[in-house]
């Protein structure tokens, strides 16, 4: 079954620190995987998506996540944190059908000034 | 740029009674969702429906629930006799065809006293 694990529950950066959030995977195929954000009381947005084109994928705001399928891992970084990036931020997995979303348990990131 | 919306916001009820929760997909977007959150757990997959069938459920989405389209512009969810442990936040999702990037709405909060 597929699943995935975030390592962080909560992150804390200085702004303009680099941003690092862990994610590892477990799938018996070739996954698509995801990074959603979610800011306080508004629904989830999509910041990048690796469907096993390029191994490094950019996304919005600055974000980028490198696939590594020998380390089974899908983390996200960015190079320079903002005020506004602090979110609760969601690793996820598609089913093998392409259907359901899978979700890593959150990570919130906080960032101070 | 379109957005997927949810009604209401926040719904409290009493147990054992009836709601409805209300969503409306991107116009042209073929594929919906529904998936929850439990404070504190993981976002987890309800249903999934394409031409006025459901075409993938999880184990969660029992008796209690159905979905349905009735007209061309809303999805909703229903929970038949709310418990208790269906409170949660609800969030309605859709996409032109399944595999692609689902796109989210704000979510519903559903409190059950």
């Amino acid at each position: 079954a597929q699943s995935v694990t975030q390592l962080d529950s909560h992150v804390s950066v200085s702004e303009g620190t680099p941003v690092l959030l862990r994610c590892n995977y477990s799938s018996s195929y070739s996954p698509s995987l995801f990074w959603y954000v979610q800011h306080p009381n508004k629904g989830l947005q999509l910041l990048l998506k690796y469907t096993s084109a390029a191994t490094l994928v950019k996304g919005i705001n600055g974000f980028e996540a490198e696939f590594k399928k020998s380390e089974t891992s899908f983390h996200l970084t960015k190079p320079s944190a903002h005020m506004s990036d602090a979110a609760e931020y969601f690793c996820v997995v598609s089913d093998q059908a392409g259907t359901a979303l899978i979700f890593g348990k959150g990570t919130t990131l906080s960032v101070s000034s | 740029e379109p957005e997927v919306t949810q009604t209401p916001s926040h719904q409290v009820t009493q147990m054992g009674q009836e709601v409805i929760l209300r969503c409306v997909p991107i116009s042209n977007h073929l594929y919906f969702y529904w998936y929850r959150q439990i404070l504190g757990q993981k976002v987890e997959f309800l249903v999934s429906f394409y031409n006025n069938e459901i075409s993938e459920k999880s184990e969660i989405f029992d008796d209690q629930f159905s979905v349905e389209r009735p007209d061309g512009s809303n999805f909703t969810l229903k929970i038949r006799s709310t418990k208790l442990e269906d409170s949660a936040m609800y969030f309605c999702a859709s996409n032109v065809r399944t595999a692609d990037t689902q796109y989210f709405g704000p979510g519903t909060r559903l409190t059950v006293l």
